[in-house]
This record gives structure tokens, sequence and C-alpha cells, in this order.
């Protein structure tokens, strides 16, 4: 079936690297895609979305790509932190009127000093 | 803004029993969803509610309800649990139901079946 998976189940980077997580979708109808942290023992956190009507999207420190064409998604964190170790979903909203989020199974993103 | 607020934050039961969990949405906030988050299956969306009414379910069985009351708070409830509802629950908001909208996590509440 149709599905939003993650490349690597888990990242390890140095603090200062550039970090970047994949992910890769089945649905070419898919139009918007989040970006979700979740640190132990804490809910999703929101990062970033971006919808299909662009292929690149900045935040702090954060940028997320979007290539319709391979139907992958990346997000690519600067200067990595080591409060940026958690677990990094990318989620679909498959809801059409109604809210349903489809997450990728999670890539563990570990920073070490 | 306080964010969404879920009780209780940890649960013990066993199995048979019934529970149910709370949803305190953003406030403004008029949709809720709730997702159920394992090891296993990872998070899945279980099902999601707008202006009191539930707009769509997901692959659960009837054992997993809810509801949304005025206020746009939620609650669900699991009736006969098994074992296989130990899980971390979550419940996001959204200003309204669009599927573009942001859902915000509230921190989950996580369920022990014994």
């Amino acid at each position: 079936g149709e599905s939003v998976g993650l490349h690597l189940p888990t990242l390890s980077v140095q603090e200062g690297d550039n970090s970047i997580i994949n992910c890769a979708y089945s649905n070419s109808a898919s139009d918007y895609f989040i970006w979700y942290k979740q640190e132990s023992g804490k809910g999703p956190q929101f990062i970033i979305d971006i919808r299909s009507n662009m292929d690149k999207r900045q935040g702090q420190r954060v940028t997320v790509l979007l290539n319709k064409t391979v139907k992958h998604l990346s997000l690519q964190i600067a200067a990595t932190q080591p409060g940026d170790s958690a677990v990094y979903f990318c989620a679909e909203n498959r809801g059409t009127g109604f809210q349903k989020l489809v997450f990728g199974t999670g890539t563990r993103l570990l920073v070490s000093p | 803004k306080a964010g969404v607020t879920q009780t209780p934050r940890y649960l013990i039961k066993t199995r048979g029993q019934q529970v149910t969990l709370s949803c305190s949405p953003i406030s403004g906030h008029r949709s809720v969803s709730w997702y159920q988050q394992t090891p296993g299956q990872g998070l899945q969306f279980l099902f999601e509610y707008f202006s009191e009414t539930q707009r769509n379910k997901g692959n659960f069985p009837g054992r997993f309800s809810g509801r949304q009351f005025s206020n746009s708070r939620s609650e669900m409830n699991v009736s006969t649990l098994e074992l296989g509802d130990s899980a971390l629950y979550l419940c996001a908001s959204s200003l309204v139901p669009g599927y573009q909208e942001t859902q915000y996590f509230g921190p989950g509440t996580r369920l022990l079946v014994l």
C-alpha cells in the first residue's frame, strides 16, 4: 500500500556538523508534508512543513527539500547541536477535508559532542 | 499560549478494564485528533473530531471510541483492554480540520496494560 518511510533508522553526527534526514513517499498525489521532532518522553514537536507547490522551505537552522519527481523529501539541520538529538518523523496529511497524518518510521538522530 | 494538555500522563490498567483519556486542545483550536504510538507499529491515526463530530477513524477496533465536547476538549475511551493496547496515546489539535492545517501534539498518555 501507499506509505511514507524514512531511509535510515539511526543517524550519528558530530556537534557542529550538518545533518540530513531523508524520507520517501509513494503517493504521487501527496501535497503536504510535515517534519516532527520527538524527544524522549514527549509528544512530536512541529518543525517545518512544505506544500507541493514548493521545492524548498527554510526555517531556523532547518531546511526541507521536496523532490516530487522521485517522491523524496529531506530535512537538513545546520550546525547540529546536542539538543537536536531526538527521533525525527516525516508525515503526510492524507485527510482531504479532515486531519489524518500518516507518519514514517522515524530516524533517530544522535549528536555527539 | 498553553499547549495541548493530556491527562493523565501515565496509567496502569489490567486486561479487561476500560480507560478514558482526556485532551484539552490549544485555546482556539477546534479540531482534535488522536494517535497511538507503539514501538512495533509506530504512530497510527485513531480518529479526528471537529464540532463534536467524529469526521474520520483509523483502522482500529470498535473498542476504541472518543468524543468531543462543545469546548473542543476531547476524550478517548478504550474498553476491554488488551495487552496490545499498551502504548503512548497522543492528542493533536489544529485550528480547523483543513488537511494543510498544522497539528500540534500534546505530551501523550502512556498506558500500560498488565
